[in-house]
């Protein structure tokens, strides 16, 4: 089974901070990889599909990159309603999540 | 708009059976498009996946689940349901159902049910 790492598990930020999370495959995955934001209670919205498109909606400082086995998400300015929690998602081979990234305020 | 929508009993007794349905709205699970999935979060952990099936009845699902699993799907509802046995407290989660991933591309899960609580205990 594909492993998804992502790091770090949580940070802390600022608004208007450059934020950069990485997700690692433990095999290659193309480009099938999703990033998903989780507020509290409730369900996960899809931010970012095929490594690098961004999904309708979904404001310009999101950003996504890498392809094979190294993924990134950036959110380029932080803004409030940003803190959340951010998945990512591969569905090359069955589906998999990374475990998760808390984005907290500093 | 593609909606889902999950339903079942908030609270299930130890080691009974978790049987949870999700209503699909805006699309139809026989357009053959996509896989209709089911995921779960237990409280304060991350997102674990459990399984999806096809609109055929083809089914994948998490081998840490799979002896105590089964899915199925009603075409002429526009429904997929899930089904675990044997319960334990370790199971207690939201469950959430979404649709994707995609049959012709992998693009991940673009609409998600809002999800539901499932508590077991006595």
């Amino acid at each position: 089974a594909i492993q998804m790492t992502q790091s770090p598990s949580s940070l802390s930020a600022s608004v208007g901070d450059r934020v950069t999370i990485t997700c690692r495959a433990s095999e290659a995955i193309r480009n099938n990889l999703s990033w998903y934001q989780q507020k509290p209670g409730k369900a996960p919205k899809l931010l970012i599909y095929a490594a690098s498109t961004l999904q309708s909606g979904v404001p310009s400082r999101f950003s996504g990159s890498g392809s094979d086995t190294s993924f990134t998400l950036t959110i380029s300015s932080l803004q409030p309603e940003d803190f959340a929690t951010y998945y990512c998602l591969q569905d090359y081979n069955y589906f998999t999540f990374g475990g998760g990234t808390k984005v907290e305020m500093k | 708009q593609v909606q889902l929508l999950e339903s079942g009993p908030g609270l299930v007794k130890p080691s009974q059976t978790l049987s949870l349905t999700c209503t699909v709205s805006g699309d139809s699970i026989s357009s053959g498009d996509h896989f209709w999935s089911w995921i779960r979060q237990p409280p304060g952990k991350g997102l674990e996946p459990i399984g999806y099936i096809y609109y055929s009845g083809n089914s994948h699902s998490n081998p840490s689940l799979r002896s105590r699993l089964g899915m199925s799907v009603d075409t002429s509802k526009n429904q997929f349901s899930l089904q675990l046995r044997s319960v334990t407290a370790e199971d207690t989660a939201v469950y959430y159902c979404a649709r994707g991933p995609g049959i012709a591309a992998r693009w991940g899960l673009h609409y998600w049910g809002q999800g539901i609580l499932v508590t077991v205990s006595s």
